[in-house]
């Protein structure tokens, strides 16, 4: 079956630090990868995605670029701000099966 | 504004008590799920809904129902026999189940027990 492996946190940087969380998956066929954002006490949000390969999803700032080649899809940041505090999951939607998320990266900002 | 509305927002659950969960969409979406989340957990599929009047159970059914009678709604109970219901439970939806289609959030409700 699908899976998704996520870089284990927490993770803690300074302001304007560049951030990368490693995300690597294992799927059949041609799957759609996602970034989504948890702020506390939130639902999911969805940051970027991407659906086919060397595809780059961008918002806020934040990139990510699917390579197949390497089965990643890793989140980047070039300058992380305080608001950017937060858990960061990674998933996985292929055909025929459900979403598949990562366990998440909690994200600490220090002024 | 279009979204997902879940209430309550924080809900106590008494020894031997069913409660329910509410999970409303105005967004015409087709697609509804319901996700249990423990803390420094990932989120783990409890049900899901892929049109009005039909559902399939996730990963954790045991110990939870739903239903499914109106497009934008997803009520989920969570009964008795689930014995550890302490949780964020997190309700999603999508247009439909295709792989390129994001999930849509509401904003959780959490449960504990008195």
């Amino acid at each position: 079956g699908n899976s998704v492996t996520q870089m284990e946190g927490p993770v803690t940087l300074s302001e304007e630090a560049f951030l990368t969380i490693n995300c690597t998956y294992t799927a059949t066929g041609y799957p759609s990868l996602f970034w989504y954002v948890q702020y506390p006490g939130e639902g999911l949000q969805l940051l970027l995605k991407a659906t086919k390969a060397d595809d780059k999803g961008s918002n806020k700032g934040f990139e990510a670029t699917y390579r197949k080649e390497t089965t990643s899809f890793h989140l980047e940041k070039g300058s992380v701000q305080v608001s950017d505090s937060a858990v960061y999951f990674c998933a996985l939607g292929s055909l025929n099966e459900k979403l598949t998320f990562g366990t998440g990266t909690r994200l600490t900002i220090i002024p | 504004d279009g979204g997902i509305t879940q209430s309550p927002k924080y809900l106590f659950r008494k020894e031997g008590q069913n409660v329910t969960l509410s999970c409303e969409q105005n967004l015409n979406h087709d697609a509804m799920y319901w996700y249990r989340q423990d803390p420094g957990q990932g989120l783990r599929l409890i049900y899901y809904s892929q049109i009005v009047n039909d559902f399939q159970k996730g990963d954790i059914a045991e110990g939870y129902s739903v239903s499914r009678e109106k497009k934008e709604s997803f009520p989920l109970t969570v009964t008795s026999a689930q014995k550890n219901p302490t949780a964020f439970y997190l309700c999603a939806s999508s247009i439909n189940q295709d792989s390129d289609q994001p999930q849509h959030f509401g904003d959780g409700t959490r449960l504990s027990i008195l």
